[in-house]
């Protein structure tokens, strides 16, 4: 089973700030395979990335992803002040179908 | 416009079932795979289960697997969570998902299920 880690637990930033935030995979995965969601308080999360790199329908051109293998990274290049949230980076399988990482939260600095 | 709606939330005791339903509309619910995904409360997303568009495959978390049982029923164009023998550590909002493929393009609002005597 693929354990993902993300990295840091929390980042404090200010509006305008560029956000780098980290997945790691425990073993190789398809970069098809590799999803970013945002989640705010009492919301459903919502997809932002597919395929590591690929936005998803209406998501601004700040947040970006890429990387392959075990190293994903999601980029928000200018923090808005509706970007402040949790992030987790998802990978697609067979059994476990989802998994997660522990997501990072984005707090205002 | 795609929507899911969860319903059957609530509090039960430990030990004790609940069936949680979620309705679609909006998209031709007969074509997607569909799945169960939980958060408990200030916690990650985690996992639950997953049902083919036909019904002919399923797959369980290891933590719910032998108390949970995930249907559907492609005529009312809706998806079902059996829970039976819950534990205080089922205690989550529960969102029901629609799969595209490789991602997870819509969720529910989410139900949320507490368990505790």
């Amino acid at each position: 089973e693929i354990v993902l880690t993300q990295s840091p637990g929390t980042l404090s930033l200010s509006p305008g700030e560029r956000a780098t935030l980290s997945c790691r995979a425990s073993q190789s995965v398809s970069s098809s395979y590799l999803a970013w969601y945002q989640q705010k308080p009492g919301q459903a999360p919502r997809l932002l990335i597919y395929g590591a790199s690929s936005r998803a329908t209406g998501i601004p051109d700040r947040f970006s992803g890429s990387g392959s293998g075990t190293d994903f990274t999601l980029t928000i290049s200018r923090l808005e002040p509706e970007d402040f949230a949790v992030y987790y980076c998802q990978q697609y399988g067979t059994s476990p179908r989802w998994t997660f990482g522990q997501g990072t939260n984005v707090e205002i600095k | 416009e795609v929507q899911l709606v969860e319903s059957g939330g609530g509090l039960v005791q430990p030990g004790g079932s609940l069936r949680l339903s979620c309705a679609a509309s909006g998209f031709t619910f007969s074509t997607y795979s569909m799945n169960w995904v939980r958060q408990a409360p200030g916690k990650g997303l985690e996992w639950v289960s997953y049902i083919s568009s036909s019904s002919s495959t399923t797959y369980y978390a290891d933590s719910v697997k032998g108390r949970f049982t995930i249907s559907r029923d492609n005529a009312e164009n809706s998806l079902y969570l059996q829970m039976n023998s819950l534990r205080a550590e089922d205690t989550a909002v529960y969102y029901c998902s629609r799969e595209d493929i490789t991602r997870i393009n819509y969720w529910g609002q989410g139900t949320l299920v507490t368990v505790s005597s």
